[in-house]
């Protein structure tokens, strides 16, 4: 089915772990976005994508990084995981940018740092 | 940069109560605005959106919005709420044009609960 796969679902990490999460979409959207959501802090943008290739910082950039090799794909990468990094990521692409509607959204990483 | 308040944390209804939630946006531009709903367990769901044009907006479920430009507002809206109805709801903006116009701002949403 067409839509937007996060993998894993869930995932632990000790601090200082490194780990990717993938997501990847097969409608061809040119943008795709990595969010995180924290209780009572709604979802903020971590970075976005317009195109393969292409990449920019969002609002919490920082301890993250993204690339962007095919229009299929943007995994988020954490380098050294850090315990404010435990939050539930959402991956989420759009034809050409978050104002073409509906965003399709992945179901979401789980993501625990001890 | 663009910011987003909702007034409130979390609301409780009952069944067939009215709703309003409040949404201000700060931006000196034109804006797009969004609603978006998480039901429990699941991802956002989009409510409704503005761009131009009529600025009381309808969207799915019975749900609309009014935005009100001179007071940078996009409340939601609901005659009669149903139990279905709980869930989380966030407002959003995006710049129309210019630095910022790819980066979607979300508020902190406002928990809605309706009792039987």
């Amino acid at each position: 089915n067409a839509g937007v796969t996060q993998t894993p679902k869930f995932q632990v990490l000790k601090t200082g772990q490194s780990m990717t999460l993938q997501c990847a979409q097969d409608m061809n959207h040119e943008y795709m976005s990595w969010y995180r959501q924290d209780p009572g802090m709604g979802l903020r943008l971590i970075h976005y994508s317009v195109g393969a290739g292409i990449t920019d910082q969002g609002e919490v950039p920082n301890g993250y990084n993204v690339s962007r090799s095919t229009t299929e794909d943007f995994p988020l990468r954490l380098l050294s995981a850090a315990p404010s990094q435990t939050s539930v990521y959402f991956c989420a692409s759009s034809p050409r940018g978050p104002r073409d509607q509906p965003q399709h959204f992945g179901d979401g990483t789980r993501l625990s740092i001890l | 940069a663009q910011s987003v308040s909702q007034h409130n944390h979390h609301v409780i209804l009952s069944e067939a109560a009215s709703l309003e939630l409040g949404c201000n946006y700060s931006y000196g531009g034109t804006v797009n605005l969004f609603w978006y709903v998480q039901y429990p367990g699941q991802h956002l769901q989009l409510l409704l959106k503005y761009f131009s044009g009529d600025p009381l907006v309808k969207g799915i479920k019975g749900f609309e919005a009014e935005f009100i430009k001179s007071k940078f507002s996009f409340n939601l809206r609901k005659p009669s709420v149903q139990w279905s109805d709980t869930a989380e709801y966030f407002c959003a903006v995006i710049p129309y044009s210019g630095a910022g116009s790819y980066q979607l701002t979300f508020g902190k949403g406002t928990k809605l609960s309706v009792i039987p």
